[in-house]
């Protein structure tokens, strides 16, 4: 198993520039997620799904589009990119929704944007 | 709202020394409790977890944490400091509702 996969690991994007960034895994998990993790303020989930075509939004959503036509992937879209959206992405996968379980992460994005 | 509280934003031991980093939580209910640690430039590994039961879990490299429900807390302990043991760690609840919350994370140095 490959385990929580993403892609590309660094970017840097112009102001108003769009871009996807990728994540899979091949665990066969129902429930997915993206964090932004941003200096001093700890790991802030952005969408979240918990199951094929089905999407929510987490704390921080505005500027993010997300989708999940598959179980194994779960992209992230940034439509016109920001400053404010210089950050490291982090995306994550779990067992299940009902009970609980815990977050297996991937390696992370790091986005530059200028 | 769901928050999670790390108060050391930095600590730093001696290798060999002892280690408590603490974690408040504020929720109505007992959430699911997690101690996350990440090494520079990596993702989050999953030191351990607290569902229900036993208040005092084991986790992995030697960490331990105690769940004291009349304290909101969920401190993490580990005995003897190792030197590889430096790095960042996240306290996470989550309500439960898969949605986690993360603090804002307690960098550790290690001294030799």
């Amino acid at each position: 198993n490959a385990g929580v996969t993403q892609t590309p690991k660094f970017q840097v994007l112009k102001t108003g520039q769009s871009m996807t960034l990728q994540c899979a895994q091949d665990m066969n998990h129902e429930y997915m997620s993206w964090y932004r993790q941003d200096p001093g303020m700890g790991l802030r989930l952005i969408h979240y799904s918990v199951g094929a075509g089905i999407t929510d939004q987490g704390e921080v959503p505005n500027g993010y589009n997300v989708s999940r036509s598959t179980t194994e992937d779960f992209p992230l879209r940034l439509l016109s990119a920001a400053p404010s959206q210089t950050s490291v992405y982090f995306c994550a996968s779990s067992p299940g929704t009902v009970y609980y379980n815990e977050q297996f992460f991937g390696p992370g994005t790091r986005l530059t944007v200028l | 709202a769901q928050s999670v509280t790390q108060p050391d934003i930095h600590i730093t031991v001696s290798e060999g020394a002892s280690l408590e980093l603490r974690c408040n939580y504020s929720y109505g209910a007992t959430p699911y409790l997690f101690w996350y640690v990440q090494s520079p430039g990596q993702g989050l590994q999953l030191l351990l977890k607290y569902f229900s039961g036993d208040t005092l879990v084991q986790g992995i490299k030697g960490f331990e944490a105690e769940f004291k429900r009349s304290q909101s807390s969920f401190n993490l302990r580990k005995p003897s400091v190792h030197w590889s043991d430096a790095a960042e760690y996240f306290c996470a609840v989550d309500p439960p509702r898969n949605q986690f919350y993360f603090g804002t994370g307690t960098s550790l140095t290690v001294i030799p």
